[in-house]
């Protein structure tokens, strides 16, 4: 099975800070990842998938890279509703699986 | 676009089954399939499984094989996942999400609201 391993698990920015979020996979997916936005009480929303690519609707302050074991989620300038938690999750190989998840808060 | 809309909050005795139902709208229901996801409290999300809603297929992970079972029911849009032999651990919210194609290796890009179940010993 894969694990994903995501860092840092909390973080404290303020409005306007670029914020950045790790996501390792313990083995190769190539670019089978995506990442979720998580608000309190709801359910997750999709924001990126197969790694860098923009789900339709979701702003432009939002960006991922990455390829093979190594990923990055990026909020180029964070926004007090941004405040959520993000999940990666890997579709390479079943079982599918997810990151621990990173809580961003504002400073 | 589309729109899940799960079944109400459970409250189980330990050792009892539970059966969450998830109606789809708003998409062509047999053409994707429909994973189950849960999230204990104040923990990450968890995949249990996947059903294609086009011919029934399954894959559930190895931590649930045996105790959940996933069905469909395309006359009324509508998926289910039943857990058996309930534990206290079971306590989550209990997602269904939409895939993004006709495979279980794909996105999850529409979620229902969640259903909350409670295990009590």
């Amino acid at each position: 099975d894969i694990q994903m391993t995501q860092s840092p698990s909390s973080l404290s920015a303020s409005v306007g800070d670029r914020v950045t979020i790790a996501c390792q996979a313990s083995q190769d997916i190539t670019i089978y990842l995506n990442w979720y936005q998580q608000k309190p009480g709801k359910a997750p929303k999709l924001l990126i998938f197969d790694a860098s690519d923009l789900e339709t609707g979701v702003p432009s302050r939002f960006s991922g890279s990455g390829s093979g074991t190594d990923f990055t989620l990026t909020i180029s300038s964070l926004q007090p509703e941004d405040i959520a938690t993000y999940h990666c999750q890997q579709y390479g190989s079943l079982p599918l699986s997810f990151g621990g998840g990173t809580k961003v808060e504002i400073k | 676009q589309g729109q899940l809309v799960q079944s109400v909050a459970e409250v189980k005795k330990a050792g009892a089954s539970v059966k969450v139902s998830c109606r789809a709208s708003g998409y062509t229901f047999n053409t994707y399939g429909i994973n189950w996801v849960r999230q204990a409290p104040r923990q990450g999300l968890e995949w249990m499984g996947w059903i294609s809603v086009y011919n029934g297929n399954t894959n559930y992970t190895q931590k649930f094989q045996g105790r959940v079972t996933m069905t469909t029911d395309t006359s009324t849009s509508t998926a289910s996942m039943e857990l058996r032999n309930l534990r206290s651990d079971d306590t989550a919210v209990y997602f269904c999400a939409k895939g993004g194609s006709h495979s279980p290796y794909d996105v999850f890009d529409l979620w229902g609201q969640g259903t909350m179940v409670t295990v009590s010993s």
